[in-house]
């Protein structure tokens, strides 16, 4: 069974300052992707990364696929009180279905 | 474009009914999936479709069931409902089946059981 694991589980942090989660496995996955949930909403898509050691920058917000593709971080720089909300990585499988991770649950103090 | 569309909200059942949520994906897409989303186990895969056919399983007992229309329209049914089915049920619909095809999620159906 594939399992992710996300780090930290939860973080606060004021406005302005910088942050990075983390997203890891034992197993290998052919791509993973990045989702912001807000409260009473469904979880929206923010990034899907495919090739080991690809980095894509959205705005403020970067991330990196490791090179072993077992691994993933976020970044996210200046945060503001909008970014707050839970994050998740998903694991793809190929012809499989998504693995998701616990999420990081990030509050963002104005 | 119009998103993810899922019916009812919100639904309060009592143990021992049973319940049928539906889901209108995103025009075009033709996988939808399910998940189940609690604090305490995170989100869970239960089942995907495809062209109307069950393409993926988790790992949820028999009382948890779904389908998929021609219009790829899908519906979950979970029968013998128990305290422990209450969460919010996510559907994500995606252009092709898959587990790389990005994800597009509705806002969800939280089901309470009383």
């Amino acid at each position: 069974t594939q399992l992710l694991e996300q780090s930290p589980q939860f973080l606060s942090i004021q406005e302005g300052e910088n942050l990075t989660v983390y997203c890891n496995s034992s197993s290998v996955f052919s791509s993973l992707q990045w989702y912001r949930q807000e409260p009473g909403e469904g979880p929206v898509l923010l990034v899907t990364v495919v090739t080991g050691g690809e980095v894509k920058k959205l705005k403020r917000l970067t991330f990196q696929f490791g090179d072993a593709r077992k691994d993933s971080s976020l970044h996210i720089t200046a945060a503001q009180p909008g970014d707050t909300g839970l994050y998740l990585c998903a694991g793809g499988t190929g012809g499989q279905n998504f693995v998701f991770g616990p999420g990081t649950r990030l509050s963002v103090l104005p | 474009k119009a998103g993810v569309t899922q019916t009812p909200r919100y639904l309060i059942k009592t143990r021992g009914q049973q319940v049928t949520l539906s889901c209108s994906p995103i025009s075009g897409h033709r996988s939808v999936s399910w998940y189940q989303q609690t604090p305490g186990q995170g989100l869970q895969f239960l089942f995907e479709y495809f062209s109307e056919t069950q393409r993926n399983k988790g790992n949820f007992p028999g009382r948890f069931s779904g389908r998929q229309f021609s219009n790829s329209r899908s519906e979950m049914n979970v029968s013998t409902l128990e305290l422990g089915d209450s969460a919010l049920y996510l559907c994500a619909s995606s252009p092709g089946a898959g587990g790389d095809q990005p994800q597009h999620f509705g806002d969800g159906t939280r089901l309470s059981i009383l």
